[in-house]
């Protein structure tokens, strides 16, 4: 079965700090991923998603970036962090079914705070 | 681009009451939905999906969610809570000409509260 490992769970980041969230996908091979950032009292919204490796798609301009530096891989990263990055990062992959549509799962997420 | 409305911030149930959750999404074209859940400390997990057939979905743990297509709306259904089903419930829609990837757009979730 799949399974989708994020980390680290909880990070607290002095303001202008670097950045790296790590995810990783066991189970399936060349899955769709998804970063997504949950802040409070809003809803989950999209940052990046990969079709392939080192193939990175972003939907909102941003103090962040993505890689996919293999398969299963996806990792989040900024130079210099912002306040306005404190939330929660969740990534997710994701599978065609037979009923023709495709469904994100998700990992347990990364809690960042910047100080 | 699409959006999706949660009209319902924060519900409070008690146990064995009917529950209804509000989703209208607005996208002209034809779309996936998707209801999520999150309880207490645990990941985002899917409740249930809708892609196509039947507008009326059934899910795990009770849950179904009825696609009316004229009202742009998903809403979702229980017919008797459980204290357990308290959670953060996330209604979410993805347009389904997007391409390659499946991008999904996100409500700001509703609140439930059981209480016994």
């Amino acid at each position: 079965s799949q399974t989708i490992h994020q980390w680290p769970a909880t990070l607290v980041q002095p303001v202008g700090s670097p950045l790296s969230l790590e995810c990783t996908v066991e189970g399936t091979s060349n899955p769709n991923l998804y970063w997504y950032r949950q802040a409070a009292g809003r809803g989950l919204q999209l940052l990046f998603y990969s079709v392939g490796i080192g193939q990175i798609s972003s939907e909102v301009p941003q103090n962040l970036s993505a890689s996919r530096p293999q398969d299963r891989q996806f990792i989040l990263s900024s130079k210099k962090l912002l306040l306005s990055d404190s939330g929660f990062y969740l990534c997710a992959w994701s599978a065609w079914g037979l009923a023709g549509g495709e469904t994100q799962y998700f990992g347990p997420g990364t809690r960042l705070l910047v100080l | 681009a699409q959006s999706v409305s949660q009209h319902n911030h924060h519900v409070i149930l008690s146990e064995a009451a009917s529950l209804e959750l509000g989703c209208n999404y607005s996208y002209g074209g034809t779309v996936n939905l998707f209801w999520y859940v999150q309880y207490p400390g645990q990941h985002l997990q899917l409740l249930l999906k809708y892609f196509s057939g039947d507008p009326l979905v059934k899910g795990i743990k009770g849950f179904e969610a009825e696609f009316i297509k004229s009202k742009f709306s998903f809403n979702l259904r229980k017919p008797s809570v459980q204290w357990s089903d308290t959670a953060e419930y996330f209604c979410a829609v993805n347009a389904r000409d997007t391409g390659t990837a499946s991008k999904l757009t996100f409500g700001t979730g509703t609140r439930l509260q059981v209480t016994l």
